[in-house]
């Protein structure tokens, strides 16, 4: 059975933390994608990865970055941690590589993150 | 600019009582559009995905179409646990654009 798995189910930070968030998955895929998902507004992408080493911005990167050293590893990292990063952040992965194939995602429990 | 819009935002059904949720979207040259099952605490679980317009999928009580503007998700005599949020995306170079979702309620 394919399987993301996200290091945390629940995390409680303060404010100008450093946070890791981890991701991995056990499918061999190129793709790896962290999203946020808040009420009303819907999964929102903050970045994606298409390759070891690779990253991209998603729609809202501003306040995030990422490492991917290994193909199975995705990280989100809040550098500094504030309140309206409180939210629910999905992990997904896809494959093959190449744009025709990101949409059949596959998704982590997700991590809910409560920054006080 | 792309956009994906659902609706209703939230559906309340008696059990056997069919309905349909809609998925509308402005994305120039369609690539695919996916519709998705969230269960409350859960991440989205993949459900179907549609290429072009007049393109049908089923699984067991839901049956997604799709047209040139919009997608629905026909849910058909539903049971209690059918009751989910039900998020539609269309897809881009790269990347997934979701709709805000469809939260359905479904009654004993």
């Amino acid at each position: 059975d394919v399987k993301v798995t996200q290091s945390s189910r629940y995390l409680v930070k303060r404010t100008g933390e450093k946070v890791f968030l981890e991701c991995v998955q056990d499918m061999d895929h190129e793709n790896m994608f962290w999203y946020r998902q808040d009420p009303g507004l819907g999964l929102r992408l903050i970045y994606f990865s298409y390759d070891v080493k690779m990253k991209e911005k998603g729609d809202i990167p501003e306040g995030y970055s990422v490492s991917r050293e290994k193909k199975e590893r995705f990280s989100l990292i809040l550098e500094s941690a504030s309140t309206n990063q409180t939210s629910m952040y999905l992990c997904a992965s896809s494959s093959p590589g190449g744009e025709s194939r990101a949409g059949e995602q596959f998704f982590g429990p997700g991590t809910r993150l409560t920054v006080l | 600019e792309d956009q994906v819009t659902q609706s209703p935002e939230a559906l309340r059904l008696q059990e056997g009582e069919s309905s349909s949720l809609n998925c509308s979207y402005t994305v120039s040259g369609l690539r695919g559009l996916f519709w998705y099952r969230q269960d409350p605490g859960k991440g989205p679980e993949f459900l179907f995905t549609l290429y072009s317009a007049g393109e049908e999928k089923e699984k067991e009580r839901l049956k997604a179409t799709l047209t040139k503007k919009e997608s629905f998700l026909h849910i058909t005599a539903p049971k209690p646990e059918d009751s989910a949020t039900y998020l539609c995306a269309v897809q881009l170079p790269y990347k997934l654009s979701f709709g805000a979702g469809t939260t359905v309620t479904v009654r004993a």
